[in-house]
């Protein structure tokens, strides 16, 4: 299987621009999530997609941040009028659909927000 | 509430050396998975191993072994023969069924460092 991919792997902004990352999943994955990890911490669950519906969301997902996934595949995570307070690494995940599911990690995307 | 509980913030030890990185975790569902990730420095987070709450056996993986009892709510992870590429973050990550999907709960992670 090729893994999850993420894109850019690193993104340097002025606050107050926007940002979007992109993440491909493994291919047959139809489960697809974003979490947020900040420095010495875990990743922290922001959102969650079945193919193009997204049915789950975090409270940490301001009014700033929206997710898609419109076919179903690839998905992005767009961040508007960024805060120094977003710098964080974002990673995606994907899974199959099962009880006994097992989330694969992309390499994450690196904001550093000036 | 889901919990996840990394105690040391940060081991180091000389390769060859065994080294055990503990977890704790705390849920009120009966069916639940434990989880094991690695993050080396360039981010990724590399699947080891997970475990249905069900199934209490130990398990061995080359120099890899987990300890599931819970008993204490615990799920620990020995790292046999440390070797400098064993340097890495790790992340016990818990998972429970809820809003009709696998939520995942991290710790904190713990730092390894193994010097040559």
């Amino acid at each position: 299987d090729t893994g999850v991919s993420q894109d850019p792997r690193h993104k340097i902004t002025k606050r107050g621009q926007n940002v979007t990352f992109r993440c491909d999943p493994i291919s047959e994955h139809n489960r697809l999530y974003w979490y947020r990890q900040t420095l010495g911490q875990g990743p922290e669950f922001l959102t969650y997609f079945q193919n193009e519906a997204q049915l789950e969301k975090s409270r940490l997902l301001s009014d700033r941040f929206s997710a898609e996934r419109p076919k179903g595949s690839f998905s992005t995570l767009e961040i508007q009028r960024t805060e120094q307070g977003d710098s964080a690494m974002y990673l995606c995940a994907s899974s199959r659909q099962m009880i006994q599911e097992t989330q694969y990690f992309g390499p994450g995307t690196r904001l550093l927000v000036l | 509430a889901q919990k996840v509980t990394q105690a040391q913030t940060e081991i180091s030890v000389v390769e060859k050396e065994d080294v055990t990185l503990d977890c704790v975790y705390e849920t009120r569902d009966t069916t639940y998975y434990l989880f094991w990730y690695k993050q080396p420095p360039s981010g990724e987070l590399v699947f080891l191993i997970r475990r249905n709450s069900f199934d209490e056996q130990n398990e061995i993986s080359g120099r890899y072994s987990w300890n599931f009892q819970k008993s204490t709510s615990s799920f620990n992870f020995t790292i046999t023969a440390s070797q400098v590429v064993d340097s890495a973050v790790y992340f016990c990550a818990l998972s429970v069924f809820a809003d009709n999907f696998n939520k995942f709960y991290f710790g904190s992670g713990t730092k390894l460092n193994v010097k040559p």
